[in-house]
């Protein structure tokens, strides 16, 4: 099956340092890879997402994720962070090639900016 | 912007109360979900709908179930509310076009069960 792991539950770090948020996978077949985010009191937004190309994808709000194939990671990164990025990230996965809509969730890591 | 509303935000529960928690979203996506959240658990899918009257369970089906009538709502039921099933749920749709892997959320409710 389909999985996901999170291995940090909180990831802290300066105003203006380089951030990483770290993800790795474990899948059958090709990875469909994806991060979320979730502000205090807010549902989940989209991030970014990796299908196929580029090993190094861009997102939203200055955020991009490293695809590394050979140590299965998908990690998140940010070369220099806000106070206001302190939030909560979800890694997610695709669950299979014919369920196309259904992803499956990492536990989630917090991160704090401190200023 | 795709919006997706849920009922309500906060909703407290007796055990053994019948519960409705309700999704609406606006942006005529065929695909909706609902996940049920948890500190150290991530999201935890619970059923989800690619059609309207079309539902299949998720990987937590036991104890709930869904409805969906027309399109644009999804409204996931508490059968007989226990105190284990105290949680944010959260409510989500998405498009079955190119984008088809982005997800758009509603705020959540969080329910507690006494």
């Amino acid at each position: 099956a389909q999985s996901v792991a999170q291995p940090e539950d909180q990831v802290n770090v300066a105003e203006g340092n380089p951030l990483t948020v770290k993800c790795t996978y474990s899948v059958s077949g090709n990875p469909y890879l994806f991060w979320y985010v979730q502000y205090p009191n807010r549902g989940l937004q989209f991030l970014l997402k990796y299908i196929t190309g580029d090993n190094l994808v861009k997102g939203s709000y200055g955020f991009e994720a490293e695809f590394n194939k050979s140590q299965t990671s998908f990690h998140l990164k940010k070369p220099s962070a806000l106070v206001s990025d302190s939030a909560l990230y979800f890694c997610a996965v695709r669950d299979t090639p014919d369920s196309s809509y259904k992803l499956i969730f990492g536990s989630g890591t917090r991160l704090l900016v401190r200023p | 912007d795709v919006k997706v509303t849920q009922s309500s935000r906060y909703l407290v529960k007796r055990t053994g109360e019948k519960v409705f928690l309700e999704c609406v979203q606006d942006m005529d996506h065929e695909n909706m979900f609902w996940y049920r959240q948890d500190p150290g658990l991530g999201l935890r899918l619970i059923y989800f709908s690619y059609d309207v009257k079309m539902k299949e369970k998720g990987d937590i089906p036991e104890g709930y179930s869904v409805s969906r009538e027309k399109k644009e709502r999804f409204s996931l039921i508490l059968e007989s509310a226990s105190t284990n099933q105290t949680s944010m749920y959260l409510c989500a749709s998405v498009t079955g076009g190119a984008d088809y892997e982005k997800l758009f959320f509603g705020s959540g409710t969080q329910l507690s069960v006494l």
